[in-house]
């Protein structure tokens, strides 16, 4: 059965990086774009950044432009966040969703998450 | 592109139809999908290309539209519909949620 499991979450500085993984298995993982969702406390679903089957396209929220990068690698079935410059407004549960193909992009199965916490 | 979910918040009885509105700031055809997020679980997919119901889900859940207006509708409420709903697009950049829907059982 298709699993995605997140890691590396947890409470960071404000300015300070974290990188996030998302291990997923079940599924040929080479052959699906892979999303990063992220849901700030009691609020709802904010997307986050996309990354294409083979990693070669790209793209990001406005609000994380620029300071996030996803990426992933093939031979171990992971998708990865690395986020820098985090703020407060970063504070939020991140869960990695796997599209149900290249044609139809929408998200058929989604982590449980990680969460993020950016306080001094 | 933005996505606009209407109401916020409803409060229905057991038995109900319910009806929520998902408007696109822009025309995305029928690239629109919703979610079932149940008080602390994953969202979990309920409908896609507007109208297609994701395998598994009950068929009281129905959805419609195209363009730039969608509803989602649930026949016949049931207390473990209990949960908040969202739209997305999808299909390109960004792939926005609407702001969701918190459904409630009176």
């Amino acid at each position: 059965q298709v699993q995605l499991v997140e890691s590396g979450g947890g409470v960071v500085q404000p300015g300070r990086s974290l990188r996030l993984s998302c291990a997923a298995s079940g599924f040929t993982f080479s052959n699906h774009g892979m999303h990063w969702v992220r849901q700030p406390p009691g609020k709802g679903l904010d997307w986050v950044a996309v990354i294409s089957y083979d990693g070669r396209t790209k793209y990001y929220a406005d609000s994380v432009k620029g300071r996030f990068t996803i990426s992933r690698d093939n031979s171990k079935n992971t998708v990865y966040l690395d986020m820098n410059s985090l703020t407060s407004e970063d504070t939020a549960v991140y869960r990695c969703a796997k599209e149900q193909d290249n044609r139809d992009d929408f998200f058929d199965y989604w982590g449980q998450g990680t969460l993020v916490t950016v306080s001094s | 592109i933005q996505m606009t979910q209407s109401p916020s918040s409803l409060s229905a009885s057991v038995g109900d139809r319910v009806t929520i509105t998902c408007r696109a700031s822009q025309g995305i055809r029928n690239y629109l999908a919703w979610y079932q997020q149940k008080p602390g679980k994953v969202p979990k997919l309920l409908i896609y290309a507007a109208s297609t119901l994701q395998s598994g889900v009950p068929s009281r859940f129905s959805g419609s539209g195209s363009g730039t207006d969608f509803t989602l509708t649930i026949s016949n409420l049931q207390p473990e519909d209990v949960a908040t709903y969202y739209c997305q697009k999808y299909r390109n950049d960004p792939w926005a949620f609407g702001q969701g829907t918190k459904v409630e059982i009176k």
